[in-house]
């Protein structure tokens, strides 16, 4: 039974750039959050998403933006990178009915120079 | 806005000792509360998760308790081995399920051989 997965895991982007990360969340599940952790901090939530809609949002500006396809699968994609969007990205899956734990992925490394 | 406050920040303890984590959070209307473990540019594993009606879980030698009151929980490990050595973070999820976690900044722990 496969896991969260995300892609790519690491991935150099220039500022001013635009960037698209990937998450195919563990079997079953329907529901994809996705976090932003910088380096040496807690994980930040960015957004959740559940039949194909962003149902909550962080505090987060409109340069990060997503979707989730009817598969369930989500992507992540970020605008006009800033030298602060350097993180690794986090996606975790979960039942909308509450099924508990989240299960996370290994995250997407995001170094923008 | 919901602070989670985790405390110590690092902590080096010798192989075999039994030690206490602590996590405290600013608002007690929490769902539930979740431990998780990050080894070193991976995701997160969840260890023990609290729901609010319930005051400790246990799994091996990991036990969890939680004081919504007080806007406390603490992990405890017991007889510490080289390979408990990883961030151990707390978070809180508000409201009803589904709703996003708010993360503390994490423990990072070492255990010597």
């Amino acid at each position: 039974d496969a896991g969260v997965t995300q892609s790519p895991t690491h991935l150099i982007k220039t500022r001013g750039q635009q960037v698209t990360l990937r998450c195919s969340p563990k079997s079953g599940h329907d529901t994809v959050s996705w976090y932003q952790q910088a380096l040496g901090q807690g994980p930040q939530f960015i957004f959740q998403y559940y039949e194909e809609e962003e149902r909550q949002r962080g505090n987060f500006p409109d340069r990060f933006s997503g979707h989730q396809f009817p598969n369930y699968s989500s992507e992540l994609n970020v605008n006009a990178l800033l030298l602060g969007d350097s993180a690794l990205y986090l996606c975790a899956s979960s039942f909308m009915t509450g099924a508990i734990p989240l299960h996370f992925g290994n995250g997407t490394r995001l170094t923008v120079t | 806005k919901q602070e989670v406050t985790q405390i110590p920040a690092a902590l080096s303890v010798p192989e075999g000792e039994n030690l206490v984590l602590n996590c405290s959070f600013t608002d007690s209307a929490i769902y539930n509360l979740q431990w998780f473990r990050q080894d070193p540019g991976k995701g997160l594993t969840s260890l023990l998760l609290i729901q609010s009606s319930q005051r400790e879980q246990t799994s091996g030698r990991l036990n969890a308790s939680l004081d919504k009151s007080s806007g406390r929980s603490t992990l405890y490990i017991a007889a510490s081995q080289p390979g408990d050595s990883a961030t151990y973070l707390c978070a809180v999820e508000e409201g009803q399920a589904g709703t996003a976690l708010s993360f503390g900044k994490g423990t990072t722990l070492s255990v010597s051989s």
